[in-house]
């Protein structure tokens, strides 16, 4: 059964960091892209970033571009989410989902739980 | 970026009905050298984080119940859902995939009549 469970969020002030962790089990996780993709409190979902397989290929959406980072252990089946400089724009659940491929462009057949990042002072 | 519309925003559908939700992406997520539509998707409930419904525009994901249909090539898209059943209440998303960044349209609310 595949499982994600993403964990790390929390309160952080305006201009803190934080690392979000998304621990994979129930499938090859070194073969698969990974995201993120955040809903803010009462909204629509917001694709975040992507990484491939090898990690070879990462994007991100402009609004978190040259803020946060997206990697991944594949020896840990862990997939991460830097996120420096937070705004307060940035409060939202952020969501693990695999990629049904190794590449970056696949849907995301399966999703994490959420981690809520709260983005106040 | 890829502009992505959904239309209606809310429907009310009753029990055994049909519910028809459009998307329209501004422009063509068809890819020509696969010949797929870059185009999802999904099912959320309160509460709870999105399932994938439709991949590849026409392709169920599996486990999902037959009622649940996608069509439509390029740039406008349908997601169907031949009779309404209670546990379909929820927000349905279609996201493009086809070019960075990926997006998603605002969401269509299915609830009972």
């Amino acid at each position: 059964e595949v499982q994600l469970l993403e964990s790390g969020g929390g309160l952080v002030q305006p201009g803190g960091s934080l690392r979000l962790s998304c621990a994979a089990s129930g499938f090859t996780f070194s073969t698969f892209a990974m995201s993120w993709v955040r809903q803010a409190p009462g909204k629509g979902l917001e694709w975040v970033s992507v990484i491939s397989d090898s990690a070879g290929s990462t994007f991100y959406a402009d609004s978190v571009k040259g803020r946060f980072t997206i990697s991944r252990d594949n020896s840990k089946n862990t997939l991460y989410l830097q996120m420096n400089s937070l705004r307060v724009e940035d409060t939202a659940v952020y969501y693990c989902a695999k990629s049904n491929g190794g590449n970056c462009y696949g849907s995301q057949d399966y999703w994490g739980q959420g981690t809520l990042v709260t983005v106040s002072s | 970026d890829i502009v992505m519309t959904q239309s209606p925003d809310s429907l009310a559908v009753s029990l055994g009905e049909r519910a028809t939700i459009n998307c329209k992406s501004s422009q063509s997520v068809l890819y020509n050298s696969n010949n797929k539509n870059y185009l999802a998707w999904y099912q959320q409930k309160p509460g709870q984080p999105p399932k994938l419904l439709i991949y590849w525009a026409s392709t169920r994901e599996s486990g999902v119940p037959d009622r649940f249909s996608g069509s439509g090539s390029g740039t406008d898209f349908t997601l169907t859902i031949s009779s309404l059943q209670a546990e379909d209440v929820a927000v349905y998303y279609c996201q493009q995939h086809y070019s960075i960044p990926f997006t998603f349209g605002p969401g269509t609310k299915v609830d009972i009549k």
